[in-house]
Order: structure tokens, then C-alpha cells, then sequence
């Protein structure tokens, strides 16, 4: 029973596409992520929501729309897809306002932009 | 703000060999550390974390981690290297907080030779 799941696992798309990845996670935290791991594997925060609140934004182009339907969802959206975009999505989760706990991560999503 | 650095992209070991990974944080309050392995083309798995309280950590596969306060460093080591050890890790601090994140460093390849 996957804890944090992410689809689409790859995502092939022209550029200037819109395209959207879904993450679940069934841990019951409040807190959800997404990360995108670039081609030199660093790991980079794009949003964070609490309880379907946006809480931390890092000033991530507005082509890329988090949404949140419920608490348990967070997905992601990006328009107008661009080459620099490609590269894998993490979604994670975690309990709200805990330091000392971890995040539990997702598969990831490979999105390439040709 | 706090950050992690981790020195070098690569690291080789022979089967066998001990493993040392260096992780050193920047942090202003105590800082909780984290290290996430990252097998290829999966999600992260925390191998082990440091809250308080004990400063020589074990986690998981016989990896271990020793937080020191005067040093900044919260290395990670294994005694005997095993192929199946091949693999991405990386070190992350969390941010205190109603809205604490893991802020990750840019993470370190590890092969492991026959």
C-alpha cells in the first residue's frame, strides 16, 4: 500500500503543452510538497500546502499552479511547457510543524519537454 | 536560514571498503538532520535522522551518522561497502516552524567497485 503516489510515473510532451501530475498520499498528513530534482540531481522546493493552504511558494514561474482539492491531494499543473522544464517532480509528504519528523516521498514524475 | 553542504559529487569504494559521506549544516537553532538515500529512478528513503538527544544515530542497511556540534558535520559512514550501497544520498536540514521544510543539499553518487 504505497504511502505517497505520484502519476504519471514518466511524462513525454511537446513544448508549449499543458500538462498536469497528481500525487495522493494516505499517511493523513497535513502537509504536502512538491520538489523538482534537476538533471545534476538537486533536490529544489517549488510549494508547500497545509491542509489545502499554499504556504511557502519559492518563487516558482506562474506556469507552474499547485492545487489542492483536498488534503490528502496536491497536484500540479504547468502550462506552456518550456525544454527547462524537464526533469523529475517529487511529491511528498509530511506532518505539519514537526521538525523532527520525515517527509515521505513519492516515486517521482520524469517529465520530458521535446 | 539554514542550509547543508556537501562536499565532492562523487565518491568510489571498493566492496568492502568503508563508506564516509560528509555532510556539514549551517543552521542559527539546533539543527534536525536527515539522510535520504535515492536508488536510480526511484523516490528518497530516509535512511536516518538526528532530532536530539544521542548524537551517534544508526539507520537503516548498516548505515550510521554522527552529529558534532563543534564541527557542523553530520557525516555518514558504513563500515563495508555493499554493491547493492550504489546509490544517491543526501543530507537535509529541517526548518522549525508551523512551516518547516527540508532544505536538501545537492547530494553525493556513491559506486561502489567490485
Amino acid at each position: 500500500d504505497t504511502a505517497v503516489s505520484q502519476t504519471p510515473k514518466y511524462l513525454v510532451t511537446q513544448m508549449g503543452n499543458d500538462k498536469s501530475i497528481k500525487c495522493e498520499q494516505n499517511l493523513g498528513h497535513d502537509t504536502m510538497y512538491w520538489y523538482k530534482q534537476d538533471s545534476k540531481k538537486f533536490l529544489k522546493i517549488m510549494f508547500s500546502y497545509n491542509n489545502k493552504e499554499l504556504i511557502i511558494n519559492e518563487t516558482v514561474p506562474n506556469r507552474f499552479s499547485p492545487k489542492s482539492p483536498d488534503k490528502a491531494h496536491l497536484n500540479l499543473h504547468i502550462n506552456s511547457l518550456e525544454l527547462g522544464d524537464s526533469a523529475v517532480y517529487f511529491c511528498a509528504s509530511r506532518e505539519r510543524g514537526i521538525a523532527t519528523v520525515e517527509a515521505f516521498f513519492g516515486q517521482g514524475t520524469r517529465l520530458t519537454v521535446v | 536560514a539554514q542550509s547543508v553542504t556537501q562536499l565532492g559529487s562523487h565518491v568510489s569504494v571498493s566492496e568492502g571498503a568503508l563508506v564516509l559521506l560528509r555532510c556539514n549544516y549551517s543552521s542559527s537553532v539546533p539543527p534536525y538532520l536527515f539522510w535520504y538515500v535515492q536508488y536510480p529512478n526511484q523516490g528518497l528513503q530516509l535512511l536516518l535522522k538526528y532530532t536530539t538527544g544521542a548524537t551517534l544515530v544508526k539507520g537503516i542497511n548498516g548505515f550510521e551518522a554522527e552529529f558534532k556540534k563543534s564541527e557542523t558535520s553530520f557525516h555518514l559512514t558504513k563500515p563495508s561497502a555493499h554493491m547493492s550501497d550504489a546509490a544517491e544520498y543526501f543530507c537535509a536540514v529541517s526548518t522549525t516552524g508551523a512551516n518547516s521544510k527540508l532544505t536538501f543539499g545537492k547530494g553525493i553518487t556513491l559506486s561502489v567497485r567490485p
